[in-house]
């Protein structure tokens, strides 16, 4: 079974740009996550998806956008891009039900290294 | 809140030797507790998890984990390194506060496997 996969794997943009990654989740799984890693830190929650809503946010500013689509698939949408927005994006996907379960995994693509210049 | 200190930014060990990558953690209820690999300029591979069953947790690749709750600790151990465990660790705690689920990951740490 294909695991959770990310496109692109790698861009560049310039300041003030705009930019789209996407995600599928494993087969089955219906809850999509977005999490940053910038260089040396460890990854941060950006957003978590179930049934295409929006469960949850973590502290970053409106320029970031997502949505999941009726087939679970997901994209991060960044506004006017900033240096600080270089990091590896990372789309995680778990067979989350209603019932929030503390010790359900996450399983993590491969990211999509975004270099902002 | 949810929070994880790993207690080491860089960990070198000789090939064959054991590794010790420490972990402490900070929950307001009984956690659940991971461990992933990340390789260079690859994604997070899960290690293994503590959810409250076992406190001796076995991963893959012959590392394992033990959670003592009177230390707040969830370290993580192998008998013996190879080439090939030579990576970036992350310690994370789950956290399922206002209605997400969403991981908290510690800072990491680089593990060196010296020859």
């Amino acid at each position: 079974d294909a695991g959770v996969t990310q496109s692109p794997t790698h861009l560049i943009k310039t300041r003030g740009q705009h930019v789209t990654l996407r995600c599928s989740p494993i087969s089955g799984h219906k809850s999509v996550s977005w999490y940053q890693q910038v260089l040396g830190q460890g990854p941060q929650f950006i957003f978590q998806y179930y049934e295409k809503e929006e469960r949850g946010r973590g502290n970053f500013p409106d320029r970031f956008s997502a949505r999941q689509f009726p087939n679970y698939s997901s994209e991060l949408n960044v506004n006017a891009l900033l240096l600080g927005d270089s990091a590896l994006y990372l789309c995680a996907s778990s067979l989350d039900g209603r019932i929030l379960r503390s010790g359900n995994t996450i399983y993590f693509g491969e990211g999509s290294w975004l270099t902002v210049v | 809140a949810q929070s994880v200190t790993q207690l080491d930014s860089h960990v070198s060990v000789s090939e064959g030797t054991p590794v010790l990558l420490r972990c402490n953690y900070s929950s307001s209820y009984s956690p659940s507790l991971f461990w992933y690999v990340q390789h260079p300029n690859k994604g997070l591979q899960l290690l293994l998890k503590y959810t409250s069953a076992a406190t001796l947790v076995k991963g893959i690749n012959g590392f394992e984990a033990e959670f003592k709750k009177s230390e707040t600790s969830f370290h993580l151990t192998k008998p013996s390194a190879h080439m090939s465990d030579a990576a970036e660790y992350f310690c994370v705690v789950s956290d399922i506060t206002s209605g997400t689920y969403k991981y908290i990951f510690g800072t990491g740490t680089r593990l060196k496997v010296l020859a």
